[in-house]
Order: structure tokens, then C-alpha cells, then sequence
């Protein structure tokens, strides 16, 4: 099992919709970092957080450190928003090097449709 | 001004070659990573490196080797390329060497290996 699980995998929405992507993971964290993978293959860091809530645009981005949880908004979507989400933690491991590494969701498609 | 660059952008090449994938950053962050993105589009750290540590993902074949011939550059050197290793490679950058930085991607090289 992955430390970092996302659902839906495939999420397929109307022009104006609001979409939720989930995002929970298993280990202690000291960031989370939510990426979007446009359909071309570049990959643009939307947020990266620690607690509570950040707002960019039509997009928000939510944590709940007790839960392991996070959540990425988008508020109107639109067409040009389709492109795969990846969320990625930063593991808090004190006793290892790996800690200053990410580990990624497999992402979520999404598409919006006109 | 691109702020992380990656040359080249498609690489398609025999089983058992050497290759390399150049990555330049413009900056200043003092850390330069290397992810492999598979068919499945999961994205895995291969490499973290600033100017006093290497930290290797211990799945990495040793076949694959990063260089840095300066703080802006982080260059990965792979031996005897296997069918496996197609994939796309991503390289990024942030500020810092741990803690929650955002990361700075690369536009990504698509490797082939036939």
C-alpha cells in the first residue's frame, strides 16, 4: 500500500463544477505539496502546506494533520483546468536523510468538460 | 526566462548505451533533485543533492549516477540503459535543503530505450 493514497484516480467534470481531489497518507509529515501535470507533461507546484487552509485563484487547498488528510479545491472549473494532481508529503523522519524527499500519489485525471 | 531547464527534451536510444540528461537551474536554490516519472505517471525521487549532501534513493540502480559540476547544475549520468529505464525524467529545484520548500520542475525528458 501506498504512504500516499488519492482518490478519485479519474474524475470527469461539467464547465463550472466544484471538484474535490482527496489526498491521505500514513506517515508523520512535515509538508504536503499539491502538483498539477499539465497534458503537455510539465509539472507546476500549486501549494505546499503544513496546516490549515491556502487560497490561490479558483483553487484552495485544506489539511488536517490529526486525520492525515488533504483536500484540493477547485471552485468554477473550466476546461483549461484538465490535467492530472499529484499530491506529494514530505515524510518526517529525523533519523534519515530521506526526510528532505518527497513521496508522490499516483495523481488524479482530471478532465473538465465544456 | 526558464527557470528550470532540462536538454534534452526526448531521448530515444539503444539498450546498453551511456547517456545523459542535463539540468540547469536559475534560481539560486541550493537544491536540485531528480524524479522518474513511469507509465503509470507515479512519480518517484531518484535524487536530492545540494552542496553538502547526496541523498540517493536506495531503489536507484547504481547504473545511474548524478553529477554537479556547479550549484546551478545537476546533470544524471546513466550506464547500460535498460528497456526499464524508459520513462520521463523530471528535474527540480527549491530553496533550501529541507523542511517544506516548494520545488521548481523541469519541463521533463522523455527517454525512450529500444
Amino acid at each position: 500500500k501506498n504512504e500516499v493514497e488519492q482518490s478519485p484516480q479519474n474524475l470527469t467534470a461539467q464547465e463550472g463544477e466544484f471538484i474535490t481531489i482527496n489526498c491521505s497518507y500514513s506517515v508523520g509529515i512535515s509538508a504536503l505539496h499539491w502538483l498539477q501535470q499539465h497534458p503537455g507533461g510539465g509539472i507546476v507546484s500549486l501549494f505546499m502546506l503544513s496546516s490549515g487552509k491556502k487560497k490561490h485563484g479558483r483553487l484552495i487547498a485544506t489539511i488536517n494533520i490529526q486525520e492525515k488528510h488533504s483536500s484540493l479545491h477547485i471552485t468554477a472549473s473550466h476546461p483549461r483546468d484538465s490535467a492530472v494532481y499529484i499530491c506529494a508529503v514530505r515524510r518526517l523522519l529525523i533519523s534519515s536523510g530521506s526526510a528532505r524527499q518527497l513521496t508522490f500519489g499516483s495523481g488524479t485525471q482530471l478532465t473538465v468538460l465544456p | 526566462d526558464t527557470a528550470v531547464s532540462q536538454t534534452p527534451k526526448y531521448l530515444v536510444t539503444q539498450m546498453g548505451n551511456d547517456k545523459s540528461i542535463k539540468c540547469e537551474q536559475n534560481l539560486g536554490h541550493d537544491t536540485m533533485y531528480w524524479y522518474k516519472q513511469d507509465s503509470k505517471k507515479f512519480l518517484k525521487i531518484m535524487f536530492s543533492y545540494n552542496n553538502k549532501e547526496l541523498i540517493i534513493n536506495e531503489t536507484v540502480p547504481n547504473r545511474f549516477s548524478p553529477k554537479s559540476p556547479d550549484k546551478a547544475h545537476l546533470n544524471l549520468h546513466i550506464n547500460s540503459l535498460e528497456l526499464g529505464d524508459s520513462a520521463v525524467y523530471f528535474c527540480a529545484s527549491s530553496q533550501g535543503t529541507g523542511g517544506g520548500e516548494t520545488q521548481y520542475f523541469g519541463p521533463g525528458t522523455r527517454l525512450l530505450v529500444l
